[in-house]
């Protein structure tokens, strides 16, 4: 699975949209990207997915860039319980013999502030 | 559906004890991991099956066992628990097709003396 780089932190204004890059340089063409969020050391909540188009879901937007070499994460109205870890993940689709299993990196940390 | 339930939430062992962490889930998913969680870190995954009967290890297995008799559950055993071993302990699952995305168990709190 590709290696991720995320910023360790960022802080968003409550009410703001909330970007969260990402960087995957060595991606794979059948490898996709998925978020992952943990709160407060609770088990960590999907959030999105995406391969290679824009995706959007109730929770947030995904953006991958043409290359698939980066992606960023909208939260677009961030509230104070969206303070979490986000983590960003690259791995293969379903049907591959590696799909149960997830390698997480840091994250970033996101503190929305009043 | 109860989704994913580890049991116990929270355990104290002494060095050398044993124990098995319980991992069940009610979602007919073929994909079930183990994950720890140390201070500060990201989680790292120590074991993980692709369906019953079928394991292999992740980063961290060393100190771990695991077996997966059946569809819903994917037990953790500690052998012989060291005070490295003290962690927050995820076990997950996914569908083997369709929707991919993975969903956790609310964690195993493990400390050892």
């Amino acid at each position: 699975d590709a290696k991720t780089t995320q910023p360790p932190s960022m802080d968003c204004a409550e009410g703001r949209a909330a970007n969260l890059p990402c960087n995957h340089s060595t991606i794979s063409g059948n490898e996709y990207v998925y978020w992952y969020r943990q709160i407060h050391s609770q088990g960590p909540q999907y959030i999105i997915h995406g391969l290679k188009n824009n995706e959007t879901n109730e929770m947030a937007s995904l953006i991958i860039t043409e290359d698939r070499k980066s992606s960023t994460l909208i939260l677009p109205h961030a509230t104070l319980r969206d303070t979490a870890v986000y983590y960003c993940i690259v791995r293969v689709a379903h049907g591959s013999s590696n799909t149960g299993k997830l390698i997480f990196g840091q994250g970033t940390t996101l503190q929305v502030k009043p | 559906n109860a989704g994913v339930t580890q049991t116990p939430k929270f355990q104290v062992l002494k060095t050398g004890q044993s124990m098995t962490l319980q991992c069940a889930q009610d979602m007919n998913h073929e994909y079930m991991s183990w994950y720890r969680q140390d201070p500060g870190m990201g989680l790292r995954l120590i074991h993980y099956s692709v369906g019953a009967g079928i394991t292999d290890q992740g980063e961290v297995p060393n100190g771990y066992n695991v077996s997966r008799s059946t569809t819903e559950d994917f037990p953790l055993r500690l052998l012989s628990a060291a005070p490295s071993q003290t962690s927050v302990y995820f076990c997950a699952s996914s569908p083997g097709t369709g929707r991919t995305e993975a969903f956790f168990g609310q964690g195993t709190r493990l400390t050892v003396v």
